[in-house]
Protein backbone atom coordinates (compact mmCIF):
# COMPACT_ATOMS: atom_id res chain seq x y z
CA UNK A 1 0.00 0.00 0.00
CA UNK A 2 1.17 3.46 -0.50
CA UNK A 3 1.39 6.25 2.00
CA UNK A 4 2.94 9.12 2.48
CA UNK A 5 5.33 10.74 5.80
CA UNK A 6 5.47 14.54 6.06
CA UNK A 7 7.93 14.37 8.80
CA UNK A 8 7.44 18.61 10.04
CA UNK A 9 3.88 19.50 11.54
CA UNK A 10 4.79 22.96 11.99
CA UNK A 11 7.29 25.07 10.68
CA UNK A 12 8.10 28.42 11.14
CA UNK A 13 10.42 30.71 8.82
CA UNK A 14 10.55 34.45 8.26
CA UNK A 15 9.79 36.49 5.30
CA UNK A 16 12.17 36.34 2.76
CA UNK A 17 13.79 33.09 4.23
CA UNK A 18 14.22 30.15 2.39
CA UNK A 19 12.06 26.98 2.70
CA UNK A 20 12.23 23.31 2.16
CA UNK A 21 9.26 21.39 3.55
CA UNK A 22 10.05 17.40 3.58
CA UNK A 23 8.02 14.55 2.04
CA UNK A 24 8.63 10.84 1.69
CA UNK A 25 6.99 8.68 0.27
CA UNK A 26 6.29 4.60 -0.11
CA UNK A 27 5.02 3.13 -3.28
CA UNK A 28 5.89 0.04 -5.01
CA UNK A 29 5.93 1.04 -8.67
CA UNK A 30 6.92 4.67 -10.31
CA UNK A 31 5.06 7.07 -8.33
CA UNK A 32 2.91 10.34 -8.90
CA UNK A 33 3.93 12.80 -6.59
CA UNK A 34 1.92 16.31 -6.09
CA UNK A 35 1.93 19.30 -3.76
CA UNK A 36 -0.94 21.04 -2.65
CA UNK A 37 -1.47 24.02 -0.49
CA UNK A 38 -4.54 24.68 1.33
CA UNK A 39 -5.36 28.01 2.76
CA UNK A 40 -7.73 28.51 5.73
CA UNK A 41 -11.20 28.16 4.60
CA UNK A 42 -9.94 26.82 1.17
CA UNK A 43 -10.00 24.00 -0.44
CA UNK A 44 -7.15 22.37 -2.20
CA UNK A 45 -4.49 24.14 -5.26
CA UNK A 46 -2.15 22.01 -6.80
CA UNK A 47 0.92 23.45 -7.06
CA UNK A 48 3.32 20.84 -8.88
CA UNK A 49 3.15 16.97 -9.71
CA UNK A 50 6.35 14.71 -10.90
CA UNK A 51 5.11 11.93 -13.19
CA UNK A 52 8.49 10.96 -14.86
CA UNK A 53 11.43 12.78 -16.95
CA UNK A 54 12.76 15.68 -14.46
CA UNK A 55 13.54 15.25 -11.75
CA UNK A 56 13.38 19.43 -10.32
CA UNK A 57 9.90 20.42 -11.14
CA UNK A 58 8.92 23.98 -11.50
CA UNK A 59 5.40 25.15 -10.05
CA UNK A 60 3.31 27.93 -9.30
CA UNK A 61 4.14 30.83 -7.02
CA UNK A 62 7.66 30.12 -7.44
CA UNK A 63 7.56 26.39 -5.85
CA UNK A 64 9.91 23.73 -7.03
CA UNK A 65 10.43 19.79 -5.96
CA UNK A 66 13.15 16.94 -6.23
CA UNK A 67 12.26 13.92 -6.61
CA UNK A 68 15.16 11.80 -5.51
CA UNK A 69 14.05 7.78 -6.11
CA UNK A 70 17.52 6.89 -4.11
CA UNK A 71 15.83 8.72 -0.22
CA UNK A 72 11.90 7.97 -1.79
CA UNK A 73 11.66 11.62 -1.00
CA UNK A 74 9.88 14.41 -3.00
CA UNK A 75 10.77 17.79 -0.61
CA UNK A 76 9.23 21.30 -2.00
CA UNK A 77 11.35 24.27 -1.97
CA UNK A 78 11.18 27.87 -2.45
CA UNK A 79 14.22 30.34 -2.19
CA UNK A 80 12.60 33.37 -0.69
CA UNK A 81 9.07 32.79 1.16
CA UNK A 82 6.75 35.68 1.24
CA UNK A 83 3.78 35.69 3.91
CA UNK A 84 0.81 34.92 1.77
CA UNK A 85 2.51 31.92 1.78
CA UNK A 86 1.47 30.89 5.03
CA UNK A 87 -0.81 27.71 4.65
CA UNK A 88 -0.90 24.18 5.20
CA UNK A 89 0.87 22.28 2.50
CA UNK A 90 -0.16 18.25 1.48
CA UNK A 91 2.51 15.80 -0.21
CA UNK A 92 0.25 12.92 -1.92
CA UNK A 93 1.18 10.06 -4.34
CA UNK A 94 -0.69 8.87 -6.63
CA UNK A 95 -1.88 5.40 -8.14
CA UNK A 96 -1.41 4.96 -11.60
CA UNK A 97 -0.85 1.05 -11.88
CA UNK A 98 -3.92 0.10 -12.20
CA UNK A 99 -6.17 -2.40 -9.91
CA UNK A 100 -8.07 -1.40 -7.60
CA UNK A 101 -6.30 2.06 -6.57
CA UNK A 102 -6.25 3.30 -9.62
CA UNK A 103 -6.39 7.22 -9.55
CA UNK A 104 -6.21 7.41 -6.13
CA UNK A 105 -4.30 9.93 -3.41
CA UNK A 106 -2.78 9.15 -0.54
CA UNK A 107 -1.97 12.45 1.42
CA UNK A 108 0.59 13.26 3.85
CA UNK A 109 -0.65 14.51 7.44
CA UNK A 110 0.49 17.98 6.36
CA UNK A 111 2.75 20.66 7.55
CA UNK A 112 1.48 23.85 8.47
CA UNK A 113 3.85 27.21 7.52
CA UNK A 114 4.12 30.27 9.45
CA UNK A 115 5.82 33.10 7.89
CA UNK A 116 6.86 36.03 10.72
CA UNK A 117 6.99 39.75 9.44
CA UNK B 1 -8.12 23.14 -15.07
CA UNK B 2 -11.63 22.13 -14.46
CA UNK B 3 -14.18 24.77 -12.32
CA UNK B 4 -15.45 22.71 -9.79
CA UNK B 5 -18.61 23.62 -7.33
CA UNK B 6 -19.44 22.14 -4.37
CA UNK B 7 -22.83 23.01 -2.53
CA UNK B 8 -23.26 23.83 0.65
CA UNK B 9 -19.80 25.53 1.77
CA UNK B 10 -20.97 24.96 5.23
CA UNK B 11 -23.57 23.49 7.07
CA UNK B 12 -24.39 23.14 10.83
CA UNK B 13 -27.15 20.29 11.35
CA UNK B 14 -28.46 17.91 14.36
CA UNK B 15 -27.40 14.49 15.53
CA UNK B 16 -29.59 11.88 13.55
CA UNK B 17 -30.24 13.77 10.37
CA UNK B 18 -28.94 13.63 6.68
CA UNK B 19 -27.05 15.93 4.98
CA UNK B 20 -26.62 15.78 0.79
CA UNK B 21 -23.72 17.61 -0.67
CA UNK B 22 -23.35 18.41 -4.29
CA UNK B 23 -20.37 18.55 -6.81
CA UNK B 24 -20.54 20.21 -9.94
CA UNK B 25 -17.58 20.71 -12.51
CA UNK B 26 -17.92 22.52 -15.79
CA UNK B 27 -16.45 20.31 -17.94
CA UNK B 28 -16.81 16.16 -18.32
CA UNK B 29 -14.31 14.40 -16.37
CA UNK B 30 -13.58 10.95 -15.94
CA UNK B 31 -12.87 10.51 -12.23
CA UNK B 32 -14.46 11.69 -9.36
CA UNK B 33 -13.74 11.30 -5.75
CA UNK B 34 -15.07 12.06 -2.41
CA UNK B 35 -12.28 12.91 0.61
CA UNK B 36 -13.32 13.56 4.39
CA UNK B 37 -10.55 15.75 6.21
CA UNK B 38 -11.45 15.64 10.50
CA UNK B 39 -10.19 18.59 12.14
CA UNK B 40 -6.40 19.24 12.07
CA UNK B 41 -6.39 15.85 9.91
CA UNK B 42 -5.30 15.34 6.30
CA UNK B 43 -7.07 14.10 3.73
CA UNK B 44 -8.91 10.63 3.50
CA UNK B 45 -10.51 9.09 0.54
CA UNK B 46 -14.12 8.00 1.19
CA UNK B 47 -14.65 6.46 -2.52
CA UNK B 48 -14.41 6.86 -5.91
CA UNK B 49 -17.82 8.15 -7.57
CA UNK B 50 -18.05 6.24 -10.65
CA UNK B 51 -20.75 6.98 -13.57
CA UNK B 52 -23.38 4.87 -13.90
CA UNK B 53 -22.25 2.30 -11.28
CA UNK B 54 -22.23 2.12 -7.41
CA UNK B 55 -19.25 3.89 -5.98
CA UNK B 56 -16.01 1.74 -5.05
CA UNK B 57 -15.71 2.69 -0.84
CA UNK B 58 -12.31 2.94 1.07
CA UNK B 59 -12.09 0.56 4.07
CA UNK B 60 -13.97 2.04 6.92
CA UNK B 61 -16.70 3.65 4.77
CA UNK B 62 -19.97 2.18 4.16
CA UNK B 63 -22.21 2.88 1.80
CA UNK B 64 -25.50 3.07 4.05
CA UNK B 65 -23.37 5.65 5.71
CA UNK B 66 -22.06 7.64 3.36
CA UNK B 67 -24.35 6.68 -0.22
CA UNK B 68 -23.04 8.47 -3.77
CA UNK B 69 -24.34 8.91 -6.84
CA UNK B 70 -23.23 9.87 -9.68
CA UNK B 71 -25.60 10.21 -12.68
CA UNK B 72 -23.59 11.39 -15.26
CA UNK B 73 -19.86 13.21 -16.00
CA UNK B 74 -19.89 16.43 -14.44
CA UNK B 75 -22.10 15.88 -11.24
CA UNK B 76 -21.63 13.45 -7.92
CA UNK B 77 -23.55 13.52 -4.89
CA UNK B 78 -22.18 12.70 -1.32
CA UNK B 79 -24.91 11.88 1.53
CA UNK B 80 -23.69 12.20 5.17
CA UNK B 81 -26.23 9.63 6.74
CA UNK B 82 -27.58 9.58 9.90
CA UNK B 83 -24.94 11.93 11.46
CA UNK B 84 -23.49 12.45 14.72
CA UNK B 85 -20.84 14.56 15.84
CA UNK B 86 -17.89 12.61 14.98
CA UNK B 87 -18.82 13.28 11.04
CA UNK B 88 -17.98 16.70 11.90
CA UNK B 89 -15.43 17.96 8.81
CA UNK B 90 -14.81 19.17 5.63
CA UNK B 91 -15.81 17.24 2.68
CA UNK B 92 -14.23 17.63 -0.27
CA UNK B 93 -14.74 16.38 -4.03
CA UNK B 94 -12.35 16.61 -6.22
CA UNK B 95 -12.07 15.35 -10.25
CA UNK B 96 -9.39 14.43 -12.75
CA UNK B 97 -9.66 14.08 -16.46
CA UNK B 98 -8.09 10.70 -16.73
CA UNK B 99 -6.26 8.95 -14.18
CA UNK B 100 -3.31 10.25 -15.38
CA UNK B 101 -3.88 13.56 -14.27
CA UNK B 102 -3.55 15.49 -11.25
CA UNK B 103 -6.33 16.05 -9.49
CA UNK B 104 -8.11 19.14 -8.65
CA UNK B 105 -10.45 19.71 -5.73
CA UNK B 106 -13.82 21.86 -4.88
CA UNK B 107 -13.66 24.31 -1.65
CA UNK B 108 -14.88 22.03 0.41
CA UNK B 109 -18.12 21.84 2.52
CA UNK B 110 -17.65 22.66 6.35
CA UNK B 111 -19.72 20.47 8.49
CA UNK B 112 -20.88 20.53 11.79
CA UNK B 113 -23.04 18.07 14.08
CA UNK B 114 -24.38 19.47 17.19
Amino acid sequence: AQSVTQPDIHITVSEGASLELRCNYSYGATPYLFWYVQSPGQGLQLLLKYFSGDTLVQGIKGFEAEFKRSQSSFNLRKPSVHWSDAAEYFCAVGAYAGGTSYGKLTFGQGTILTVHP
Amino acid sequence: SAVISQKPSRDICQRGTSLTIQCQVDSQVTMMFWYRQQPGQSLTLIATANQGSEATYESGFVIDKFPISRPNLTFSTLTVSNMSPEDSSIYLCSVAGTPGQPQHFGDGTRLSIL
